[in-house]
């Protein structure tokens, strides 16, 4: 079966500071796509950022970056500078091919 | 753009009525899914349909049943309502060679 886990349910970080957010998946399959979602009180799901497991460079988009180890089936996620917006909850997903398995996500609480 | 739209928004049931959740999407995508999202749990796959006429098992199909009535719609029926439906349901489209899957709103469901 192919799984994902968050192993951090919930997580704070102090304004303009840096955080990361760990996840790990289970497969088999060579070749998959890895998400990170962020989900506000609004229940919006909002792509964060994506990563193709065929390439080895870590996505970027703006303030949030990966650390993909394909090797150690380890996709964290690292928000620099963390602003009181990107206070929600945040999933990990996996998708080998039709489907996309969701992580238990992890809570993610901004300090002023 | 309406892009992926979910009714009701909320809804309360009774143990053992029945009722349909209707998604549509006009972004023309061949892929549609129902997830329900539990607390601590993720968001889990209830069903997916690939193509218009085709639809398949998720993770969590028990008690569901799914319409891929046309390219645009793809409804989620529960025909005995119970307490462990309690959840927030997710439709959700992604075109078949696309990334990024686009979610709906949701719809509160409570079961009591």
């Amino acid at each position: 079966a192919q799984t994902v886990t968050q192993s951090q349910p919930e997580m704070s970080v102090q304004e303009a500071e840096t955080v990361t957010l760990s996840c790990t998946y289970d497969t088999s399959e060579s070749d998959y796509y890895l998400f990170w979602y962020k989900q506000p009180p609004s229940r919006q799901m909002i792509l964060v950022i994506r990563q193709e497991a065929y390439k080895q460079q870590n996505a970027t988009e703006n303030r949030f970056s990966v650390n993909f180890q394909k090797a150690a089936k380890s996709f964290s996620l690292k928000i620099s500078d963390s602003q009181l917006g990107d206070a929600a909850m945040y999933f990990c997903a996996y998708r080998p091919a039709r489907k996309l398995v969701f992580g238990q996500g992890t809570r993610l609480t901004i300090n002023p | 753009n309406a892009g992926v739209t979910q009714t009701p928004k909320f809804q309360v049931l009774k143990t053992g009525q029945s009722m349909t959740l209707q998604c549509a999407q006009d972004m023309n995508h061949n892929s549609m899914y129902w997830y329900r999202q539990d607390p601590g749990m993720g968001l889990r796959l209830i069903y997916y349909s690939a193509s218009e006429g085709t639809t398949d098992k998720g993770e969590v199909p028990n008690g569901y049943n799914v319409s891929r009535l046309n390219k645009r719609e793809f409804s989620l029926r529960l025909e005995s309502a119970a307490p462990s439906q309690t959840s927030v349901y997710f439709c959700a489209s992604k075109n078949t060679t696309g990334r990024k899957l686009f979610f709906g709103s949701g719809t509160q469901l409570s079961v009591l």
